[in-house]
């Protein structure tokens, strides 16, 4: 089973900030929060990923807690191409296994 | 540098026929990974290779799957027969370490299979 909880669905209007929540409240010291989403017809795609410290790349921000039990995804300008099924998942780096849940269904509004 | 490759893209077949998926990875992953996506669900992991070995194919139904990557590069995924269940989306996706930090996956667009 998935070890994170995510909104099924939320929409966002084009060219605001989205914030994508994430809960992973059991998760362990060297487990890392990754991010993928996965636009319509595509495989999934990596975002970003961090442990404790927030993270930021030409694609997102990651806010991580500082206990660590939950995070949030922030797309700082969101376009109509950011819409997508995005994926939260936590993860020991040296295990290659990914859980993937159902994730959150990003609507980017016009 | 090129993504990971899949064909088919689309694939239809009545049902009890078989059918095969190609994977192709990134040039010098060692890592390759077979899911299966249902709809309106996350993809699954059925197997994972670590070159040309399969180190967790606990997932692989293995009655009727079946997948090989003889020369350690490109993998085949196979089912026969095939059945109505098995209607999904197979996505491919390869990976290489870079340090303890991390591990990402590469996914390629996948082949969706419908079966009638």
């Amino acid at each position: 089973d998935a070890k994170t909880t995510q909104p099924p669905s939320m929409d966002c209007a084009e060219g605001r900030a989205a914030n994508l929540p994430c809960n992973h409240s059991t998760i362990s010291g060297n487990e890392y929060v990754y991010w993928y989403r996965q636009i319509h017809s595509q495989g999934p795609q990596y975002i970003i990923h961090g442990l404790k410290n927030n993270e930021t790349n030409e694609m997102a921000s990651l806010i991580i807690t500082e206990d660590r039990k939950s995070s949030t995804l922030i797309l700082p300008h969101a376009t109509l191409r950011d819409t997508a099924v995005y994926y939260c998942i936590v993860r020991e780096n040296r295990d290659d296994k990914i859980i993937f849940g159902k994730g959150t269904r990003l609507h980017i509004l016009p | 540098e090129a993504g990971v490759v899949q064909s088919p893209r689309y694939k239809i077949i009545e049902k009890k026929q078989p059918v095969a998926f190609w994977c192709n990875p990134i040039s010098g992953h060692n890592t390759l990974y077979w899911y299966r996506q249902n709809l309106g669900q996350g993809p699954e992991l059925l197997i994972r290779y670590e070159n040309e070995e399969a180190v967790d194919d606990s997932q692989l139904p293995k009655d009727r799957f079946s997948a090989e990557r003889l020369k350690g590069v490109d993998s085949t995924l196979k089912i026969q027969p095939a059945e109505l269940g098995d209607s999904a989306v197979y996505l491919c996706a390869s990976s290489t370490r870079r340090g303890a930090a991390e591990n990402i996956q590469y996914f390629g667009a996948g082949t969706r299979l419908s079966v009638l």
